[in-house]
C-alpha cells in the first residue's frame, strides 16, 4: 500500500524558513517522479513542484521557484520541500504526491506573527 | 499557464441519479503521443484529493465504475452514474500535460 507521511508543519513567523518533509513507503520510491500540491485554506489546488528520480531535473510553478526548494533522498525513501521567505500567503495544506496519482493527508503551514 | 476552467461551481444531487462536471482548458492538452492530459480528483470533506480519472478517461484503481470521464482535445466531461452518499465533496479538473501543472477552482457535489 502506497503512504506517504508529510511532517514538519506549524506556526512560522513571516519571513522565517521551514522545511517538509514527506515519508514514503509501500513504493519503490527512487523509480518515481515525487511534487507538492499545497491548498490555501477554503482554496483550491495549486502544484508547487516536481523532482524526478534521480534529482536531475525539478521543476516548479515560476511564482514560487525563488522561494521553494525540492529535494529528495532516495536512501531514506524521503522527499523534502524547503521553504524560505515566507508570507501569509504561504499558509496553507502541503501535500506530497506520488506522480499527483497518491496524495498524502497534508501537513498545515501558518505563517503568522 | 493552461487555465483550467470547471463548472458548474456546485450541483446538488438525488441520490440515484446521475451527475456531470464540465471542465475546459485554455489549450488541447492532447500529447503528441495520442494520449490527453486531463485528470479528475475527487476531495471528500477534511481528506486529502484522491485521483478518480487520469488520461481523461482511465478509471484509477479502486474507484468504482460508476465514475467515467470523456471529451475532446479542450473539453472534458466526469460523468457520476447513480450518485451515492460518499461521492459528496469537491471535485478538480487538472492537466499534466506541461509545466506548470494547473487545476480547475473545483466543483462541490452535494446531495439533495
Amino acid at each position: 500500500e502506497v503512504k506517504l507521511v508529510e511532517s514538519g508543519g506549524g506556526l512560522v513567523q513571516p519571513g522565517r524558513s521551514l522545511k517538509l518533509s514527506c515519508a514514503a513507503s509501500g513504493f519503490s520510491f527512487n523509480d518515481y517522479w515525487m511534487g507538492w500540491v499545497r491548498q490555501a485554506p477554503g482554496k483550491g489546488l495549486e502544484w508547487i513542484g516536481e523532482i524526478n528520480q534521480d534529482s536531475s531535473t525539478i521543476n516548479y510553478t515560476p511564482s514560487l521557484k525563488d522561494k521553494f526548494t525540492i529535494s529528495r533522498d532516495n536512501a531514506q525513501n524521503t522527499l523534502y520541500l524547503q521553504m524560505s521567505k515566507l508570507g501569509s500567503e504561504d499558509t496553507a495544506i502541503y501535500y506530497c504526491a506520488l506522480s499527483l496519482a497518491y496524495w498524502g493527508q497534508g501537513t498545515l503551514v501558518t505563517v503568522s506573527s | 499557464d493552461i487555465v483550467m476552467t470547471q463548472a458548474p461551481l456546485s450541483v446538488s444531487v438525488t441520490p440515484g441519479e446521475s451527475a456531470s462536471i464540465s471542465c475546459r482548458s485554455s489549450k488541447s492538452l492532447l500529447h503528441s503521443n495520442g494520449i490527453t492530459y486531463v485528470y479528475w480528483y475527487l476531495q471528500k470533506p477534511g481528506k486529502s484529493p484522491q485521483l478518480l480519472i487520469y488520461r481523461m478517461s482511465n478509471l484509477a484503481s479502486g474507484v468504482p465504475d460508476r465514475f467515467s470521464g470523456s471529451g475532446s482535445e479542450t473539453d472534458f466531461t466526469l460523468k457520476i452514474s447513480r450518485v451515492e452518499a460518499e461521492d459528496v465533496g469537491i471535485y478538480y479538473c487538472g492537466q499534466l500535460l506541461e509545466n506548470p501543472y494547473t487545476f480547475g477552482a473545483g466543483t462541490k457535489l452535494e446531495l439533495k
